[in-house]
């Protein structure tokens, strides 16, 4: 199985503030790799796909780059709404494993 | 308007089977390219991938739960079921279904369904 590796584990940041979250691959998947927001209470939504590409509906703000085994996550001018937990996700081959999340709060 | 909506037992025994379904919406598993998954998350714990099946009747599975694991489709209902037998305490959680669009690089979960919370207790 490929195993997910995501840091931190938790952030701590303030409206306004621009953020960054790794997520590592144990072999290289290309740019098989997805990135969900989740918060409290609800079910994961996508946000970017295929390491870079922001799915519709999703700000600008977001971006997400790599490729290989090493991804990043960048939430520029963070908004009360983008205090959730983040998951990558591998889907270079099954099983589709998920990191360990990493939850974004509030200052 | 693609909806998935999980339905099941709040509650299960230990050593007891789970049947859950996945009703969607919106999409067909008889298109090519189209999957539904199902994606568990324990109580304040991380996402954990269970089982996939394909419009092709292709079945994927976790390899740790392989062994109590069954996934199936009716196309004529839009349904999807989940079957984990020998529930234990440490199978409680959230149990999501959710589309699996799979195209080369595009292969992702979305939308999901807004889960089912099953407790493992007698």
């Amino acid at each position: 199985d490929i195993q997910m590796t995501q840091s931190p584990s938790s952030l701590s940041a303030s409206v306004g503030d621009r953020v960054t979250i790794t997520c590592r691959a144990s072999q290289n998947i290309d740019s098989y790799l997805n990135w969900y927001q989740q918060r409290p209470g609800t079910a994961p939504r996508l946000l970017i796909y295929a390491a870079s590409t922001l799915h519709s509906g999703d700000p600008s703000r977001v971006s997400g780059t790599g490729s290989g085994t090493d991804f990043t996550l960048t939430i520029s001018s963070l908004q009360p709404e983008d205090f959730a937990t983040y998951y990558c996700q591998q889907s270079y081959n099954t099983p589709y494993t998920f990191g360990q999340g990493t939850k974004l709060e509030i200052k | 308007q693609i909806t998935l909506k999980e339905s099941g037992p709040a509650v299960v025994a230990p050593t007891q089977t789970l049947t859950l379904t996945c009703s969607f919406s919106g999409f067909s598993l008889r298109t090519s390219g189209m999957a539904v998954g199902w994606i568990r998350q324990p109580p304040g714990k991380a996402l954990e991938w269970l089982a996939l099946i394909y419009w092709d009747d292709d079945k994927r599975y976790i390899p740790s739960l392989k062994n109590r694991l069954a996934i199936t489709k009716d196309t004529s209902k839009n349904q999807v079921v989940l079957t984990l037998t020998n529930m234990d305490p440490v199978d409680t959680g959230t149990y999501y279904c959710a589309r699996l669009s799979w195209s080369g690089l595009d292969t992702f979960f979305s939308p999901w369904g807004q889960g089912t919370l099953v407790t493992v207790a007698s």
